[in-house]
C-alpha cells in the first residue's frame, strides 16, 4: 500500500494566516492527489482533487501544488469556517489511502 | 445533485455480519462507480472498496476476506456487507460517489458527495 503521511498532525493559527500543510506518499503517485475538509461530526468534502484543481463551489483562497511524492495544500488567509480536519489521498492506486489528517484550529 | 444516505443497525454483537445501505438520489447507481469508506472514532479514513458500473468490484486487501460490496439497480442502492466483525470495525461509514477524469493517459478520481455516514459500533 502507498502510505500517505501529513505534515504538521495539528496547527493553531490565527484568521488571516497564510496556512501550509504537506503531504508526503511513499511512492511516485504522479499528480494523483486530493485534498479534503472535514469539520466535527460532518462528513468530508473535496477541495482539490488530481493536486490542483479547485473543486467547484470550493473559495479561491485554497490552492494546491506538488507532483511525484511531495505535494500541499495552501490556504492563503484563513477565514473562521477553515477550522476543520484536513486530509490528503492518493488516487494513483488502490487500495486507495489517506494521510492521517491535519487538525488546524484557532490560535 | 446526487446525494448518499446511508442507514442501517447501529449497533451489530461481534462475530456478526454488519450490513449497511447507501441510497443514491439524482442520480443512477448504473453511471458512476461507488465506494465505502469508514473512519474509527476520532480516527483516519480508510478506504473499504468499490463496486463500479457495470458491478465489477475492487476491495482494500485488509478487508478483502470479509467484505462483499453490491449494488441493487432497481432500487437505486448500493449496499456493504462486512462478516466477522469485532470492536475495531467500530467506525462510521461513509458511501461516496467516485468520480472520474481522464486527463491524456492518466484517470484522475476523487470522491463527491458523501452521504452523512452511520455510526456502527460493535459491542455484545
Amino acid at each position: 500500500d502507498i502510505q500517505m503521511t501529513q505534515s504538521p498532525s495539528s496547527l493553531s493559527a490565527s484568521v488571516g494566516d497564510r496556512v501550509t500543510i504537506t503531504c508526503r506518499a511513499s511512492q511516485n503517485i504522479s499528480s494523483c492527489l486530493n485534498w479534503y475538509q472535514q469539520k466535527p461530526g460532518k462528513a468530508p468534502k473535496v477541495l482539490i482533487y488530481a493536486t490542483s484543481s479547485l473543486q467547484s463551489g470550493v473559495p479561491l483562497r485554497f490552492s494546491g501544488s506538488g507532483s511525484g511524492t511531495d505535494f500541499t495544500l495552501t490556504i492563503s488567509s484563513l477565514q473562521p469556517e477553515d477550522f476543520a480536519t484536513y486530509y490528503c489521498q492518493q488516487c494513483y492506486t488502490t487500495p486507495k489511502t489517506f494521510g492521517q489528517g491535519t487538525k488546524v484550529e484557532i490560535k | 445533485q446526487v446525494q448518499l444516505q446511508e442507514s442501517g443497525p447501529g449497533l451489530v454483537k461481534p462475530s456478526e455480519t454488519l450490513s449497511l445501505t447507501c441510497t443514491v438520489s439524482g442520480g443512477s447507481i448504473s453511471s458512476y462507480y461507488w465506494s465505502w469508506i469508514r473512519q474509527p472514532p476520532g480516527k483516519g479514513l480508510e478506504w473499504i472498496g468499490y463496486i463500479s458500473y457495470s458491478g465489477s468490484t475492487n476491495y482494500n486487501p485488509s478487508l478483502k476476506s470479509r467484505v462483499t460490496i453490491s449494488g441493487d439497480t432497481s432500487k437505486n442502492q448500493v449496499s456493504l456487507e462486512l462478516r466477522s466483525v469485532t470492536a475495531a470495525d467500530t467506525a462510521v461509514y461513509y458511501c461516496a460517489r467516485n468520480r472520474r477524469l481522464r486527463l491524456g493517459e492518466f484517470l484522475y478520481n476523487w470522491f463527491d458527495p458523501w452521504g452523512q455516514g452511520t455510526l456502527v459500533t460493535v459491542s455484545s
